[in-house]
């Protein structure tokens, strides 16, 4: 089955710099790279998401890159506020989605 | 609100009891998903349901019964509840094929067994 590595576990970085959050996975056949942004006392919530014929896709502050030879996708966001504080889980799919270990972000004002 | 709804959110119960979380979405959705988040913040698949019918049954004990009686609802019934299974379950939900159009979570049941 699909196996999702995610680094690092936790991250702080200062208001106003870029985050970076990195991902691997080891089914060659997985086609679809979601990242999901969990909220303390809340569920996850997809925030982008990328297919494996695109390798790169961005939504205002935040981007995801795509290496498929090398089975590694990364979540960068730039300019981070004290919002973007939460755990942020990346994911790739086949048949089901699998999930990374998460990395807990937190932006310090 | 369209939404994937769980009930309840959290729930504190003692070893050895049976308890049930209930699901429910109006999104339209025909596939709907239980996940478990431990202490870690891991996520792993329990099971998956597509139109009612259970299509993903990871290595779950079977003292976890989940049930659905329509598209829109996804029921999990816990037997003999272990300390072990204290967690926060998430009820998920998405279109066929959803692994590759997204999920919806709902907002968690965090379930301590005491």
């Amino acid at each position: 089955g699909e196996n999702v590595e995610q680094h690092p576990s936790t991250l702080s970085v200062q208001e106003g710099d870029s985050a970076v959050i990195k991902c691997t996975y080891s089914d060659s056949a997985s086609n679809y790279f979601p990242w999901y942004k969990q909220e303390l006392g809340k569920g996850p919530q997809l925030i982008i998401d990328i297919r494996s014929n695109v390798g790169e896709k961005k939504d205002q502050r935040i981007a995801v890159t795509l290496n498929k030879t090398a089975k590694h996708f990364s979540l960068h966001i730039t300019e981070t506020q004290p919002e973007d504080s939460a755990v942020y889980f990346c994911a790739a799919s086949g048949r089901q989605l699998t999930f990374g270990s998460g990395t807990q972000l937190t932006v310090l004002p | 609100d369209t939404a994937v709804s769980q009930t309840p959110k959290y729930l504190v119960t003692q070893m050895g009891n049976d308890k049930s979380i209930k699901c429910e979405q109006n999104l339209g959705h025909d596939t709907m998903y239980w996940y478990k988040q431990d202490s870690k913040k891991f996520l792993k698949i329990m099971f998956s349901y597509n139109n009612k019918e259970l299509i993903i049954n990871e290595t779950v004990p079977n003292r976890f019964s989940p049930k659905s009686p329509d598209k829109a609802h996804l029921n999990l019934h816990i037997n003999s509840l272990e300390l072990g299974d204290s967690a926060v379950y998430f009820c998920a939900s998405s279109t066929t094929g959803g692994a590759e159009k997204g999920y919806t979570f709902g907002s968690g049941t965090r379930l301590t067994v005491v």
